[in-house]
């Protein structure tokens, strides 16, 4: 399977605990996308990176949320202090730029369930 | 404020049919729309892009139609079929805004037998 790939897709946590969400993009993507979805909503951008810097971050994306891209492959998204309010949908995405306008294809997702 | 939106939030349609899923944006800078097809527990498919210097786009059995004047995107599927029950999204990119496509709220596609 070539596609963007999540790990893992369903994550059951007690609040205030860290949890950890990898991603591997499609491989001859540069670009890579963090979006968080609740249900019934469309996915809201959290971040993203082109290689390994990180270009923009959202205003959802509270001093609890880091994410990384070390070596401009997989990225690696972390909450900490997990709240209940954090229980959401986290998609990653990855890019391919054709003529400048960019083509997100995302993975299935990691399901975060905070108790 | 500035948003990407749908006029309907649940669709039912008879298998064989044709349907349309409309979108309202508000924002005349964005240049570039994308419909997204997503089924439950999936993430959001890639269905077919337009451009802003474009009125209409065609894929298999899949036409956008685009709007400017009045800010409308809609998605035509022909002879709907039950694998096409689920979530359709639209969303937008602004270039001056970076890159990030901002999504509306999506439409409920249920295809009837």
């Amino acid at each position: 399977d070539t596609g963007v790939s999540q790990d893992p897709r369903h994550k059951i946590t007690k609040r205030g605990q860290n949890v950890t969400f990898r991603c591997d993009p499609i491989s001859e993507h540069n670009r890579l996308y963090w979006y968080r979805q609740t249900l019934g909503q469309g996915p809201e951008f959290l971040t993203y990176f082109q290689n390994e810097a990180q270009l923009e971050k959202s205003r959802l994306l509270s001093d609890r949320f880091s994410a990384e891209r070390p070596k401009g492959s997989f990225s690696t998204l972390e909450i900490q202090r997990t709240e209940q309010g954090d229980s959401a949908m986290y998609l990653c995405a990855s890019s391919l730029n054709e003529g400048g306008y960019e083509k997100l294809f995302f993975g299935s997702g990691t399901q975060l369930s905070v108790l | 404020g500035e948003s990407v939106g749908l006029h309907l939030p649940t669709l039912s349609v008879q298998e064989g049919d044709n349907s349309i899923i409309n979108c309202a944006y508000s924002n005349s800078a964005s240049d570039y729309f994308i419909w997204y097809k997503q089924e439950s527990g999936k993430g959001p498919q890639f269905i077919i892009d337009i451009r802003s210097n474009m009125d209409k786009r065609q894929g298999q059995r899949v036409t956008v139609l685009l709007n400017k004047t009045v800010k409308h995107l809609s998605l035509q599927i022909a002879a709907t079929q039950p694998g096409d029950s689920a979530v359709y999204f639209c969303a937008e990119r602004r270039e001056a805004a970076g890159n990030k496509l901002t999504f509306g709220g999506g439409t409920r596609v249920l295809v009837k037998p």
